[in-house]
């Protein structure tokens, strides 16, 4: 069965550090791959998608990236963190491009910026 | 820009009555609505997903109607229980580039009480 993993659970970090979130898909090849951001009393905001190794698409200007270094890896950085970049991420895979397909999403990560 | 609204209050029920969420949307023609629930501090987990041509769907205790004149999809919980209690998602896809994209809306939280 296909598991979705995400790391760190939780991260404090100060303003201005650095930041890498790390998903990882199992038991499925090709996924499509999003990151999103939940921040208190909001909805989920689509941050990045990817379709394949090295192709991500942008969905807001912000001082966050993403990479596709391996098939089932999708990563989350920035350079420097700011206060607004505190939320609840979650990463999410579907396999398929039809609005029919679900998205499964992962246990999330609590950022923290102080 | 597409909107999409859920009642921002939480809604409370007593066991065994019928919980109704309502999710409202301008400004985009979804071909499809997709309904998710979230525990707090877990990624949503999807529920329903109906189609533009259905006016209905059913899973179990679960009822989902999509009127797209209304611009409007109604979610049911029939004979409701205190492990009902979560925030419900809806979120459309917004697929008009041949990617799979939703658009979720801000939730609303039910309480389900014994």
């Amino acid at each position: 069965s296909q598991t979705i993993h995400q790391w760190p659970a939780t991260l404090v970090q100060p303003v201005g550090s650095p930041l890498s979130l790390e998903c990882t898909v199992e038991g499925t090849s090709n996924p499509n791959l999003y990151w999103y951001r939940q921040a208190a009393g909001r909805g989920l905001q689509l941050l990045f998608y990817s379709v394949g190794i090295g192709q991500i698409s942008s969905e807001v200007p912000q001082n966050l990236s993403a990479s596709r270094p391996q098939d089932r890896q999708f990563i989350l950085s920035s350079k420097k963190l700011l206060l607004s970049d505190s939320g609840f991420y979650l990463c999410a895979w579907v396999v398929g491009l039809a609005g029919t397909d679900t998205q499964y999403f992962g246990p999330g990560t609590r950022l923290t910026v102080l | 820009s597409q909107k999409i609204e859920q009642n921002s209050e939480a809604l409370n029920i007593q066991e065994g009555k019928t919980a109704t969420l309502t999710c409202n949307y301008t400004n985009y023609s979804p071909a499809y609505l997709q309904w998710y629930r979230q525990d707090p501090g877990r990624g949503p987990v999807f529920l329903l997903l109906i189609r533009e041509n259905e006016k209905e769907k059913r899973k179990e205790r679960l009822k989902v109607t999509f009127d797209t004149t209304l611009k409007q999809s109604l979610f049911h919980i029939t004979a409701s229980q205190p492990a009902d209690s979560a925030t419900y998602l809806c979120a459309l896809d917004m697929m008009n580039t041949g990617f799979q994209k939703l658009v979720f809306g801000t939730g609303t939280r039910l309480l389900v009480s014994p």
